[in-house]
């Protein structure tokens, strides 16, 4: 069956790089794009990007472009997303979902979610 | 981008009703409006996908319904373990956006 599996909770320091990891299983991982979502304590969730693990094109939520870095190690079947310059509004669970054809219609599979949470 | 709204952001309602959650788009986005369900434990899941189209595993109990800007979800016979969150999102337009959310309680 297919699953995703995301990598512990983290305690960042502010400006310290991170990276939180996204393993695929049960299906072939580059038939589909693998996105990434926010979700600040109490609040709403946020798309911030997807790559496709097949080429590692990638797509951005413009509000993300300087702070995200997808990537994939197709090896190991696992998605990558790293957060440059972390400070408090970086703080959040963060869940990588995988797509569907198209993408269009949503994300059928969803990682547990990883907390991380900036501070000194 | 396409802002979604849900505009209640929490309904208490009885084990046995029927609960219906709207969510509206700030343009036409086709149809492509998706539902999900966060447990409290965080977990998401899919429930219906292209408006209406149920996922697989979700039981018949769910339903969706909509077109142009205006969208639901319906819950028939309300089960406690539909205690949850529910998203809307749009897959029309890039960046895809979610709704606020609807947070079901128990009443």
């Amino acid at each position: 069956q297919v699953q995703v599996q995301q990598s512990g909770p983290q305690l960042v320091r502010p400006g310290a790089s991170m990276k939180i990891s996204c393993k695929a299983s049960g299906y072939s991982f580059t038939n589909y794009w693998m996105h990434w979502v926010k979700q600040r304590p109490g609040q709403g969730l946020e798309w911030i990007g997807m790559i496709d693990p097949s080429d590692s094109e990638t797509r951005l939520n413009q509000k993300f472009k300087d702070k995200a870095t997808l990537t994939v190690d197709k090896s190991s079947s696992t998605a990558y997303m790293q957060l440059s310059s972390p400070t408090s509004e970086d703080s959040a669970v963060y869940y990588c979902a995988r797509g569907d054809y198209g993408n269009h219609v949503g994300f059928p599979y969803w990682g547990q979610g990883t907390l991380v949470t900036v501070s000194a | 981008d396409i802002q979604m709204t849900q505009t209640t952001s929490s309904l208490s309602a009885s084990l046995g009703d029927r609960v219906t959650i709207s969510c509206r788009a700030s343009q036409d986005i086709s149809n492509y409006l998706n539902w999900y369900q966060q447990k409290p434990d965080g977990t998401v899941k899919l429930l219906i996908y292209y408006t209406s189209r149920l996922h697989s595993g979700v039981p018949s109990r769910f339903g969706g319904s909509g077109s142009g800007t205006d969208y639901s979800l319906t819950i028939a016979n309300l089960e406690q373990e539909d205690i949850a969150t529910y998203f809307c999102q749009q897959g029309n337009t890039l960046p895809w956006t979610f709704g606020g959310g609807t947070k079901l309680e128990i009443k």
